[in-house]
């Protein structure tokens, strides 16, 4: 039931853009964004419920895709406050999260 | 408060002993979370609570955990005959909700360390 996120790992340059896809084995209610940066607690980016709506916090959005079982984050014009692993966490509509295994990402100047 | 507040920031414990951590959440969030991270991993999911309603707690990791919400406020996570593989960082979050507004804050975690 783990979501998968690709990729593990990505290296930018400042101002380049990222994607960041979760994907579910199993039928999604809703999917939970998150940023930790290292030795820091999660930072809540932002929640979306099925129904296929488009976020967007910053120059940060994200997309549900109902029928594909999966979210995308993307991170335009990256910046250098970007850097830190993203998590996803799907919920199916028993009230747990699980969360996927993180993308590292790290943006150089 | 300014934010979610977990203590204590750090604990450690031997083997066998009783630990509780606490977590109060920022005023008028009516939903909390815990979670733990272990050294390098990722986010696990133990427990939610919504109001004062009974949480699920089967994604509790074993029968030595267990999670109170007094007065829909303060959240107490007890471990019981902690063991080595409990050492981890325990997180609390608390959320808001108002409309299709939805905001979720982490407190600072509590380091937790069985010797």
């Amino acid at each position: 039931q783990q979501p998968v996120q690709s990729p593990q790992a990505v290296i930018l340059r400042e101002g380049e853009d990222a994607v960041i896809n979760c994907s579910s084995s199993k039928a999604l209610y809703s999917v939970h964004w998150y940023r930790q940066k290292h030795g820091e607690a999660p930072v809540f980016l932002m929640i979306l419920l099925k129904g296929g709506e488009q976020k967007g916090h910053e120059k940060i959005s994200a997309s549900f895709n109902e029928k594909k079982q999966q979210s995308s984050l993307y991170l335009t014009a990256s910046q250098l406050s970007y850097s830190g692993t993203y998590f996803c966490g799907t919920e199916f509509g028993d009230d747990k999260i699980i969360f996927g295994k993180g993308t590292r990402l790290h943006i150089l100047p | 408060g300014a934010g979610v507040s977990q203590s204590p920031s750090n604990k450690v414990t031997e083997k066998g002993k009783d630990v509780e951590l606490r977590c109060d959440p920022i005023s008028g969030h009516t939903a909390l979370y815990w979670y733990r991270q272990s050294l390098g991993q990722g986010l696990e999911f133990l427990i939610y609570f919504q109001g004062n309603s009974a949480p699920d707690k089967s994604g509790l990791p074993s029968d030595r955990f267990s999670a109170e919400r007094t007065g829909g406020s303060v959240s107490t996570l007890t471990i019981q005959r902690t063991q080595q593989e409990d050492s981890a960082v325990y997180l609390c979050a608390s959320s808001f909700t108002s409309g299709r507004n939805y905001e979720q804050y982490f407190g600072p975690g509590t380091r937790l360390t069985v010797t």
